[in-house]
């Protein structure tokens, strides 16, 4: 299995709603990332997790809240979002943060309204 | 803060053509990745360099890696339509720890459009 998977592809979701958006890689990578990426223009790295603890956060907004329940799991929930948040989040792995083989999911489009 | 200069930031050509696709920094990396995007899908890694003046092909897609791991290129021969898309060239970080550590740099991207 060579490929990290994400869940929902697509998601609406109201300022108001709670949500959360899945991602899971059994290509046994210790490390996981978050990107946000707007149309056209390049992922930003939003989290990242070593070795199934958060290495780093890019002064992300509290209303996203990642968490690694396991080593093959990575989640982002979601509240309270404003419509600037409406991007693509795109899960990645590698095989540890400073390893070069790195793999990206397909990806969540999210739209807030 | 490593920066990755990527150039051009849109590429408009016709099918048959011949195009190069830069990414230039001042800041060493240990690796750099080429990915194509497509709308709304994830960026899909094409290839890794890793070793200085290293030379990769992929049938008609070339890339180099600099002398110094600072700079990369991306050559595609006879451009085909389904060439389209969005390139990204992304550079890992030289050493472990630091505050780098676990980020990959981000080239603006470059915007492929092939004519048939």
């Amino acid at each position: 299995d060579t490929e990290v998977t994400q869940t929902p592809k697509h998601l609406v979701m109201g300022m108001t709603n709670k949500k959360s958006l899945k991602c899971e890689q059994h290509m046994g990578h210790r490390a996981m990332y978050w990107y946000k990426q707007k149309a056209k223009k390049p992922p930003e790295l939003m989290f990242v997790y070593s070795y199934e603890k958060l290495s780093i956060n890019e002064s992300v907004p509290s209303r996203f809240s990642p968490e690694c329940p396991n080593s093959s799991l990575l989640n982002l929930h979601l509240h309270a979002l404003q419509p600037e948040d409406s991007a693509l989040y795109l899960c990645a792995s590698s095989q540890d943060p400073t390893g070069y083989l790195w793999a990206f999911g397909p990806g969540t489009r999210l739209t807030v309204t | 803060t490593q920066l990755l200069e990527q150039s051009p930031q849109f590429l408009s050509i016709q099918e048959g053509e011949n195009l190069t696709v830069y990414c230039n920094s001042s800041s060493v990396f240990s690796s750099l990745q080429w990915y194509r995007q497509e709308p709304g899908e994830g960026p899909v890694l094409l290839v890794t360099v890793v070793t200085g003046g290293e030379v990769k092909k992929l049938k008609r897609l070339t890339f180099q890696f600099g002398d110094a791991r600072k700079d990369s290129s991306l050559h595609i021969t006879a451009a085909q339509t389904g060439d389209t898309g969005l390139y990204l060239c992304a550079g890992a970080p030289s050493g472990a720890g630091g505050t780098s550590y676990g980020k990959l740099t981000f080239g603006q991207g470059t915007i492929l459009t092939v004519h048939p």
